[in-house]
């Protein structure tokens, strides 16, 4: 079966560093993306990694361990804006999204 | 990337209506996902919409109750049937790894 974990919340202080782990369990790999969703609005596109590595993109970098199947988005310089929930999904092999429960990151001034 | 439109943004429906949520892609694209998410949910996919052939359902979700059209390839229609105040939900379109703005749905 296929499975994505990563955590219900996270709570971090505004110009910190968080990171949100996402770890998963596929019959195949197609990629990792992470998106971002603040509450009543649609997700949108963060990230898609495929391989091993760190992939920065300004203030937010994902990471992909496929050994491990393990991902992690790393934000630096938190801002009050970046409240939100991210959510970790992979396609299975119909390339459909499976997706994580997302984890609820709340930033304190 | 596309870029996706959806309308209606929002509707307040009575209980028993059917309302037809839109859903536009600026490029031609083969896959169309609908997806609903409830408050405080994660999202859940209601069915895959290829053009030329009939959707594709996930367990829970059946055509009768969630009707999809799939006319060309930019362009994709899901109807709320019979709609019960447990409908109300954000409804989604997704192409392409990106998603609409969504449609909310209160049913009173």
């Amino acid at each position: 079966g296929q499975n994505i974990d990563q955590p219900t919340e996270m709570t971090a202080t505004e110009g910190a560093i968080v990171q949100i782990n996402c770890t998963y369990q596929t019959s195949g790999f197609n990629g990792l993306f992470w998106y971002q969703q603040h509450a009543g609005e649609a997700p949108t596109f963060l990230s898609y990694n495929v391989l091993d590595g760190l992939e920065e993109k300004g203030r937010f970098s994902s990471f992909l361990s496929r050994s491990k199947g393990y991902s992690y988005l790393l934000l630096k310089e938190l801002q009050m804006k970046d409240s939100a929930s991210y959510l970790c999904a992979v396609p299975d092999s119909n390339y459909q999204l499976i997706w994580g429960a997302g984890t609820k990151l709340i930033i304190k001034p | 990337s596309a870029v996706i439109s959806q309308k209606p943004s929002r509707d307040i429906c009575q209980r028993g209506t059917s309302l037809t949520i839109q859903c536009q892609v600026d490029s031609q694209v083969t896959m169309m996902f609908w997806y609903r998410q409830q408050p405080g949910q994660s999202l859940t996919l209601i069915a895959t919409a290829n053009q030329g052939s009939e959707a594709t359902y996930e367990s829970g979700f059946v055509i009768d109750k969630f009707p999809i059209s799939r006319p060309n390839l930019t362009f994709s229609t899901l109807t709320v049937s019979n709609m019960s105040p447990e409908d109300s939900s954000i409804y989604l379109c997704s192409a392409e790894g990106n998603f609409g703005p969504g449609t909310r749905l209160l049913v009173l």
